[in-house]
């Protein structure tokens, strides 16, 4: 069964800096590309970061583009996002998500980030 | 960017009734197309895959459908477990994009 266990948010001022972790289990996560996605209070989904499985390949949403880093450690099973330069718009639950078979996504329970001052 | 155009926002139904929710795609994303359920305080659960597929462990009144670039979840006889937000997700490119989410409550 798969398994992902997102870790690392809190409340934190604009401007400020949190990394996010996703620990992997029950499939080789070497194989697969991973995403990150968000949801901001009452909205919808909004996919911000995909990392290939042997991370030569790395995309991102407009909306983060030079202040979030996705990054892998294929030997600790382990998914992070980086982010910098925190806004408010910034505030949502953080999923992170496996890549699946024809697009399907396998997901995380999520970690809430907060960013208010 | 690829839109997925969701209707409807909201959608009350019956007990065994069916209940049709359908996404229009912007541009062609061929069978690249998957299907989500969110209950409150949950994250997605996925219930269809590559605009037919069904996910492990989804009942078999869920199916979904093609006809060129709108796609359609059809839950055949709609059961009190089924109340949720429901989105559709494009995997053809990044960014994937998703759409804005169907509302479904009992009525």
């Amino acid at each position: 069964e798969v398994q992902l266990v997102e870790s690392g948010g809190g409340l934190v001022k604009p401007g400020s800096s949190l990394k996010l972790s996703c620990v992997a289990s029950g499939f080789t996560f070497s194989s697969y590309g991973m995403h990150w996605i968000r949801q901001a209070p009452k909205k919808g989904l909004e996919w911000i970061a995909l990392i290939y499985y042997d991370s030569s390949n790395k995309y991102y949403a407009d909306s983060v583009k030079g202040r979030f880093t996705i990054s892998r450690d294929n030997s600790k099973n382990t998914l992070y996002l980086e982010m910098n330069s925190l806004r408010s718009e910034d505030t949502a639950m953080y999923y992170c998500a496996k890549m699946g078979s024809s697009g399907g996504l396998d997901w995380g329970q999520g970690v809430m980030v907060t960013v208010s001052s | 960017d690829i839109q997925m155009t969701q209707s409807p926002a909201s959608l009350s139904a019956s007990l065994e009734e069916i209940v049709t929710i359908t996404c229009q795609a912007s541009q062609n994303i061929g069978n690249w197309l998957a299907w989500y359920q969110q209950k409150p305080g949950k994250s997605p659960q996925l219930l269809i895959y590559g605009t037919t597929s069904l996910a492990d462990g989804v009942p078999s009144r869920f199916s979904g459908s093609r006809s060129g670039t709108q796609y359609s979840l059809k839950i055949s006889r709609l059961q009190v477990e089924d109340i949720g937000i429901y989105y559709c997700q494009q995997a053809s490119s990044t960014p994937l994009t998703f759409g804005s989410g169907t509302k479904l409550e009992i009525k």
